[in-house]
Formats: structure tokens, sequence, C-alpha cells
């Protein structure tokens, strides 16, 4: 079974930085994916990778296969970027069998 | 709008009883996913059905049961509810099983045990 790892488990942050939050897993997958979650509960989709990065507005995600590690930056972060980020992967074991979930990173960004 | 459409949105309930939480899937998307999230748990695979049939089952409790109809919507249903079924409960789609193909969530069942 998959482990999944995140840190910082809560950052806070003033506008304009740089941040990064981190994810690691223990077993082999077929897909990495990072989902942000805002207060009231709604799950939206950010990246999914296989491999190398991928870039969309302000977020980039990376992935290390060899090291099963992948990073979430966001630049010139924003107060609108407060959210919960969370790492989940898709194992490549055989059977479809669901995506396993980090805990989750609190970020808070302050104005 | 994910595309994906769950309801209802909140539920408060005792226990004891049963309840029916439904989705409706992204319009093309063949299977949908489950998933329970609590404080102490975080989020957790519950059950997948693909194109109407049982694929994979997680960490899903007994009192727990679920199907996908011919329209392809689903249905998770609790009974015997106890204080601890208290969580969110998402439904996620995905064109085909999932693996790689991307998931679309819908924005949740929040269920209350009282």
């Amino acid at each position: 079974k998959n482990e999944v790892e995140q840190s910082p488990q809560n950052l806070t942050a003033q506008e304009g930085e740089f941040i990064t939050i981190n994810c690691s897993y223990s077993v082999g997958i077929s897909a990495l994916h990072w989902l942000q979650q805002h207060p009231g509960g709604g799950i939206v989709s950010l990246f999914m990778l296989s491999s190398g990065k991928k870039k969309h507005g302000r977020l980039i995600a990376t992935i290390n296969i060899q090291e099963k590690h992948s990073s979430l930056h966001i630049t010139a972060s924003h107060p609108r970027d407060s959210a919960v980020y969370i790492c989940a992967v898709d194992s490549d074991e055989g059977g479809a069998d669901g995506l396993t979930f980090g805990k989750g990173t609190h970020l808070i960004i302050q104005p | 709008d994910s595309g994906v459409t769950q309801t209802p949105k909140h539920l408060i309930t005792a226990t004891g009883q049963r309840v029916t939480l439904r989705c409706s899937p992204r319009s093309g998307d063949l299977s949908v996913y489950w998933y329970q999230q609590s404080l102490d748990q975080g989020l957790q695979f519950l059950i997948q059905y693909y194109n109407g049939e049982e694929r994979a089952k997680g960490n899903i409790l007994e009192r727990f049961s679920a199907q996908q109809f011919p329209d392809l919507h689903s249905e998770l249903n609790l009974s015997s509810l106890e204080l601890g079924d208290s969580a969110l409960y998402f439904c996620a789609s995905s064109v085909a099983q999932g693996r790689s193909y991307g998931y679309t969530f819908g924005s949740g069942t929040r269920l209350t045990v009282v």
C-alpha cells in the first residue's frame, strides 16, 4: 500500500512570496495529482503528472520518479491561493483502486 | 461547475438511520469513485464503479453499499449510521478506469449524524 507524505502540514506566508509544498510516496505510481480544496469543501484537480514538469498560470508542479518526490510551487502568491493543497497518487499495482491521499497542506497567504 | 453533480449538499440525520447520497458523473465519464473525508482519517477511497459494474473496493464499511445505474449515475447508501460516519463524501468521475486519465470531483455531500 502506498504511503503519501506531505510537508509542511501548515504554511503561512505573505502575499507575493514563493511557495513550495512537497510530497513523497513510497511505491511506484502511474500518476500523481495535486488537488486544491477551499474552505467549504469542493476539490479541484490542479495537475496530473507522470513525469517532468507542468505549469498553469502561477502554479508549477514537478515530479522526480526515481526519488518518488513531487513539488508544487506557487509564484507571486496571493490571498486567494489560501486553501488546502492535497497530493494524491494512482498506484501502478494491478487493478483500479482509487487515489491514495496525503494529509494535505493548509496554506494561508496574508495580505 | 465541475460537471460532477452531488446531491444533497448537506444532510443531517440521527444515529441508526439510513441515507442515500447521489452522484451524476461528468458527461462521457464511465467511472465513478466514492471517497470519504473525515477530520481524523483524511480522504479515503471507498469504492469504484465502471459502466455499471463494481471494480474496486477500498475502506468501505459493510454498512455502506453503492451502485451505478444504466444512466451512469451512482448512489452511495449508508445504513445504521453512527456518529463517526459524519464526514464529507465526495464523488469523482473519470473517462475510463481512472488510472492516469484524471479525475473530476463533485462538490461533496456533508453528512452530519447526531
